[in-house]
């Protein structure tokens, strides 16, 4: 079964608009981090946000916000305000620490294209 | 350099052959990760490194692939009898301690084709 599933493989938005690109995760860990990185034509893994299992409140860093909904399993990503510059790869992850050792697990990605 | 340097950039090599991929973290970084991004797909985890030490490295497919990081800095990937599915971007990261909740600073991978 997979950690990490985000469900989206590509989607299209206007600019100026708010997007939620979803993320569902699987793990019997009380403790875990879940992330989401951009990832650019140009290849580079860039670090959005962060949210830990125990944080109370929704992540948030500038547009980007995390919309996490534990019971569910959920850590869907929302970024407001949409831009050119957002056309890119985006890929949840997770981190949890099962028998002493860390896994940090990647989803497939959801290929977001802003339209102008 | 202040970010995650990786070399090399590009590397082509034959079936079979030997390669050798080299990460170089932020300086100070004790946590150290190798990844493996297939096309379209997101990245793989292969090992993690705490200090000079393999703290999982669980993620490595087979024993033809082996990382070292021998005085707690650079590491190195090696790939033996290299195969064409090992085709891929080594993508080396890096952070702080290796917190839960640390980011991790990602280099730009090293894009390996095998012939």
């Amino acid at each position: 079964a997979q950690k990490i599933t985000q469900t989206q493989p590509g989607m299209f938005v206007q600019e100026k608009e708010a997007v939620t690109l979803d993320c569902t995760y699987d793990t019997s860990d009380q403790s875990y981090g879940l992330f989401w990185y951009k990832q650019p034509s140009s290849g580079e893994m860039i670090f959005l946000i962060y949210q830990g299992s125990y944080d109370e409140q929704n992540a948030t860093e500038g547009r980007y916000s995390l919309n996490f909904q534990k019971a569910r399993k959920s850590a869907n990503l929302v970024i407001s305000a949409s831009q050119l510059g957002d056309s890119a790869m985006y890929f949840c992850a997770m981190r949890e620490r099962l028998n002493r050792d860390d896994k940090i697990i990647f989803g497939k990605g959801t290929r977001l294209h802003i339209l102008p | 350099g202040a970010g995650v340097s990786q070399t090399p950039s590009n590397k082509v090599t034959e079936k079979g052959k030997y390669v050798e991929l080299r990460c170089d973290p932020i300086s100070g970084h004790t946590a150290l990760y190798w990844y493996r991004q297939s096309l379209g797909q997101g990245p793989e985890f292969l090992i993690y490194f705490q200090g000079t030490g393999a703290a999982d490295d669980s993620g490595l497919p087979n024993d033809r692939f082996f990382a070292v990081r021998p005085e707690g800095s650079v590491s190195t990937l090696k790939i033996q009898r290299t195969e064409r599915g090992d085709s891929a971007v080594y993508l080396c990261a890096s952070s702080l301690t290796g917190g839960r909740g640390e980011t991790q600073y990602f280099g730009p991978g090293t894009r390996l084709l095998v012939l």
